[in-house]
């Protein structure tokens, strides 16, 4: 099956600057590649996917790249802000599945 | 639309015992998922369901059991609790070929002592 590896497991940042979160995933069949964050306590809420058809996709400050040829994805966070902090995961999955494998989570901290 | 409910919110249970994490869905999704969230370990899938009267299991299905009569509604049944299922439970809905979104609802956290 699918396997999601997702780094670093913490990321320690100052207020306004980037973040970047890299994941690879294992199976070149998979074609749909979401990113979730969850606030402490919260349920993990989608904010930004990309499809195998696009290699970057932009909302804001936050954008998501994508290389099939090596299997990675990352999140990027420009002009980190406190409410930024969270968990981040991201996961993968392919047409015909819809059911994602996630990786194991950034925990994000942005200090003011 | 509730979107996404569970119930019970918070539970704690006796080794051994069991009980039925409740999940249900007013969007009409025709998947729905179980994933449990432990520290440092990501979401992992328990089970799925394609469709009302079909399930399949995921990653760690042992202690687990599902079923799904309805569309609307996806149970999560412990068996004999254990205090290595001590964890949060999220279900999750979602629509094929419209979107891939997976709406999670609010969580269990269940502890097993």
């Amino acid at each position: 099956g699918e396997n999601v590896e997702q780094h670093p497991s913490t990321l320690s940042v100052q207020e306004g600057d980037s973040a970047v979160i890299k994941c690879t995933y294992s199976d070149s069949a998979s074609n749909y590649f979401p990113w979730y964050k969850q606030e402490l306590g919260k349920r993990p809420q989608l904010i930004i996917d990309i499809r195998s058809n696009v290699g970057e996709k932009k909302d804001q400050r936050i954008a998501v790249t994508l290389n099939k040829t090596a299997k990675h994805f990352s999140l990027h966070i420009t002009e980190t802000q406190p409410e930024d902090s969270a968990v981040y995961f991201c996961a993968a999955s392919k047409g015909g599945s819809y059911i994602p494998t996630f990786g194991r989570g950034t925990s994000l901290i942005v200090h003011p | 639309n509730a979107g996404v409910t569970q119930t019970p919110k918070f539970q704690v249970l006796k080794t051994g015992q069991s009980m039925t994490l409740q999940c249900a869905q007013d969007m009409n999704h025709e998947y729905m998922s179980w994933y449990r969230q432990d520290p440092g370990m990501g979401l992992r899938l328990i089970h799925y369901s394609v469709g009302a009267g079909i399930t399949d299991q995921g990653e760690v299905p042992n202690g687990y059991n599902v079923s799904r009569s309805t569309t609307e509604d996806f149970p999560l049944r412990l068996l004999s609790a254990a205090p290595s299922q001590t964890s949060v439970y999220f279900c999750a809905s979602s629509v094929p070929g419209r979107s891939y979104e997976q709406y999670f609802g609010p969580g269990t956290r269940l502890t097993v002592t």
